[in-house]
C-alpha cells in the first residue's frame, strides 16, 4: 500500500515560475526522499531529508519536512521546460528496514 | 558505471506463458528492489533483497510471482503463468543499505500480457 500522497496530482506552470509539491505520509519515518520520473523512463533520485532535518537545498530544489504534521514539500525555483516530469515522494519507514514506499506522484508540466 | 541494467526493455507475451525479467544492480550496492508501476496502483514494492537474501516479499501479489538473487550482480523476477493483469512496467533498483543515499533505478521492463 502507498505511504505517501502527493498534492496536487497535476500542476501546470510557465517557465520561470516556482513549483511547489506537497507530500503527506502516515507512519514514522527514518528519511523522506524525492524522485523525478520522465515519461517512459526510470525514477531519478533528487534529494533525501532525514527525520531530524527540517529543510534541505540542492541547486534549484528546496525540501522541507514537518514530522509533526507528517508532511513534506518540494519547491522547484525558476522552473524550466526540462523540469516537466512526474515527481514522487518516498518514505523510509522507521525501524530496521531500508525499503521505500512511494507516493502517488505529481505530474508537473512547465510551459515554455 | 552503467547504472542498473534491466532486460528486456519490452516484453509482449501470451497469457499463460512464463516471463522472466532480469536485473543487474550497481556494483557495490548490497540492496536490490523490484517494483511494479501501473496507472491504477502506482509504484508498488514487490520484494527486496539485502546481501542477496530476500528480506520482505509481502508485496509479491501471488504465488505466480517469484524472485531470486543468486549472486550480488544478478536478480530475476519470474511470472508463471502470466495473466493480462500482470501488464505493467517493472522496475529494478539498487542501493547501499549502510549509507542511504537514495535508490538507483533501472529503465524498467514494459510487460504486456495479451
Amino acid at each position: 500500500s502507498q505511504q505517501g500522497e502527493e498534492d496536487p496530482q497535476a500542476l501546470s506552470i510557465q517557465e520561470g515560475e516556482n513549483a511547489t509539491m506537497n507530500c503527506s505520509y502516515k507512519t514514522s519515518i527514518n528519511n523522506l526522499q524525492w524522485y523525478r520520473q520522465n515519461s517512459g523512463r526510470g525514477l531519478v533520485h533528487l534529494i533525501l531529508i532525514r527525520s531530524n532535518e527540517r529543510e534541505k537545498h540542492s541547486g534549484r530544489l528546496r525540501v522541507t519536512l514537518d514530522t509533526s504534521k507528517k508532511s513534506s514539500s518540494l519547491l522547484i525555483t525558476a522552473s524550466r521546460a526540462a523540469d516537466t516530469a512526474s515527481y514522487f515522494c518516498a518514505t523510509a519507514p522507521g525501524g530496521a528496514t531500508n525499503k521505500l514506499i512511494f507516493g502517488t506522484g505529481t505530474l508537473l508540466a512547465v510551459q515554455p | 558505471d552503467a547504472g542498473v541494467i534491466q532486460s528486456p526493455r519490452h516484453e509482449v507475451t501470451e497469457m499463460g506463458q512464463e516471463v522472466t525479467l532480469r536485473c543487474k544492480p550497481i556494483s557495490g550496492h548490497n540492496s536490490l528492489f523490484w517494483y511494479r508501476q501501473t496507472m491504477m496502483r502506482g509504484l508498488e514494492l514487490l520484494i527486496y533483497f539485502n546481501n542477496n537474501v530476500p528480506i520482505d516479499d509481502s508485496g509479491m501479489p501471488e504465488d505466480r510471482f517469484s524472485a531470486k538473487m543468486p549472486n550480488a550482480s544478478f536478480s530475476t523476477l519470474k511470472i508463471q503463468p502470466s495473466e493480462p493483469r500482470d501488464s505493467a512496467v517493472y522496475f529494478c533498483a539498487s542501493s547501499s543499505a549502510s549509507a542511504p543515499k537514495g535508490y538507483t533505478f533501472g529503465s524498467g521492463t514494459r510487460l504486456t500480457v495479451v
